[in-house]
């Protein structure tokens, strides 16, 4: 099974308007945290936000929002007000398990989502 | 302040030849992670390093591939006999550890190996 799912390859978004990304994921563990990394045409990860399975409150980072149903498993994405400079590969991902000093963080991704923005 | 730098950028190879790439991670950071990215899919883990030691290997890794980081700054990632399935972006990440939780990775720009 697919530990993170984004069902949407591709979307286009006019300019300014608000812009939801879908993820879900699957995990057994209670520990987890969930990243957004935006991938340009350059090719560099940047990340964006983070939501850690304990936080009660959405995480929020400017025109980022993480629209969090843990219940759903889910980990939306809300991007507002969209500019021409959001048009990037968006990809969710996952650490599992309890942080520890010498425990490997590694990030299990998505294969991501597509944004174009429409001038 | 610098971020992470990946050496080189585009790297095209004969199958059967050997490749080296390297990774410079944020100054700080003890922690280093090599990926590897096909096109259409998101990056997918090789390896993992605390400071110099190699902790974890995805199965990912072949034989064919090793890493090491030496003095727990710089790290290298060697692929034998490159084979075509090899072709993808490499990508390295670093990252801090904190009391906090969020410990986000930094990624590099990736190394972009295209074996004939």
């Amino acid at each position: 099974a697919q530990k993170i799912t984004q069902t949407q390859p591709g979307m286009f978004v006019q300019e300014k308007e608000a812009v939801t990304l879908d993820c879900t994921y699957d995990t057994s563990d209670q520990s987890y945290g969930l990243f957004w990394y935006k991938q340009p045409s350059s090719g560099e990860m940047i990340f964006l936000i983070y939501q850690g399975s304990y936080d009660e409150q959405n995480a929020t980072e400017g025109r980022y929002s993480l629209n969090f149903q843990k219940a759903r498993k889910s980990a939306n994405l809300v991007i507002s007000a969209s500019q021409l400079g959001d048009s990037a590969m968006y990809f969710c991902a996952m650490r599992e398990g309890v942080i520890s000093n010498f425990g490997n963080e590694k990030l299990t991704f998505g294969t991501g989502t597509r944004l174009t923005i429409i001038p | 302040d610098t971020g992470v730098s990946q050496d080189p950028r585009h790297k095209i190879t004969k199958r059967g030849q050997n490749v080296t790439f390297r990774c410079d991670p944020i100054s700080e950071h003890n922690r280093l992670y090599w990926y590897r990215q096909t096109l259409g899919q998101g990056p997918e883990f090789l390896t993992y390093f605390q400071n110099e030691a190699q902790l974890e290997k995805s199965r990912l890794l072949s034989d064919r591939f090793s890493a090491e980081r030496p003095k727990g700054s710089f790290s290298t990632l060697e692929i034998q006999r490159t084979e075509q399935g090899d072709s993808a972006m490499y990508l390295c990440a670093s990252s801090f550890r904190t009391s906090g939780t969020v410990n986000e990775q930094f990624f590099g720009p990736g190394t972009r190996l295209t074996v004939l």
